[in-house]
């Protein structure tokens, strides 16, 4: 088990709504990263912390937020949900940028 | 500006036929680069980077900075080689990923 815990594991929401997705990062990681699966767009990072400090964002829309708190969890925040923004969210943990990435088993989110 | 290209979504192969995963970046700096997988109902793993230069599973990856390549390859593919495989760049503070390239492993 890699020890990085996402919750919860599915999510279902109705369009416009908002919810916050948790991830606890391995013991001793201090960066976060969050990416969105998608079927068409594999992959996608979305932000990166580290300590506490927003460290790198990639393609990830206004209407969603994160942080990462003083006990290094970190949570992933989406508002005015829309159909589109149906997919899985990973988040990954990791010692510095070129540690290899640990991942959670992601959250399956479906926006109705 | 970072990116990872893998051209292929789809790759079939049989078993024991060799298969290659192609994977180009596209990055100023010195890249970092790694593969990962994912197999059916795990999660996303570590499957080999290029600083180590080792063999995972009969897996190598060799960097060509000429060409800007990380491909996989494997002399012999295994029916339990068949995944999601990621190629992966790492930059400052950041780990970009490509789309992904599903490997089948036709018995």
């Amino acid at each position: 088990d890699s020890g990085v815990t996402q919750t919860p594991k599915h999510l279902i929401t109705a369009t416009g709504q908002r919810v916050t997705l948790r991830c606890s990062p391995r013991s001793g990681d201090l960066s976060v990263y969050w990416y969105q699966q998608s079927l068409d767009q594999g992959l996608q990072f979305l932000i990166q912390y580290y300590n506490g400090e927003e460290r790198a964002k990639g393609n990830i829309l206004e209407r969603f937020s994160a942080q990462q708190f003083p006990d290094l969890h970190s949570e992933l925040n989406l508002s005015s949900l829309e159909l589109g923004d149906s997919a899985l969210y990973f988040c990954a943990s990791a010692r510095d940028y070129n540690s290899p990435l640990h991942f959670g088993n992601g959250t399956r989110l479906t926006v109705t | 500006a970072q990116r990872v290209t893998q051209p292929e979504k789809l790759l079939s192969v049989f078993k024991g036929a060799p298969v290659e995963l192609k994977c180009n970046y596209s990055y100023s700096g010195s890249p970092e680069l790694f593969w990962y997988v994912q197999y059916s109902r795990q999660r996303l793993q570590l499957l080999l980077r290029h600083i180590s230069r080792e063999s995972i599973k009969g897996f190598t990856a060799d960097l060509n900075k000429g060409e800007t390549s990380f491909h996989l390859k494997k002399p012999f593919a295994q029916e339990e080689d068949s995944a999601m495989y990621y190629c992966a760049l790492g930059g400052a503070n950041n780990l970009f990923f490509g789309t992904g390239t599903r490997l089948t492993v036709i018995p």
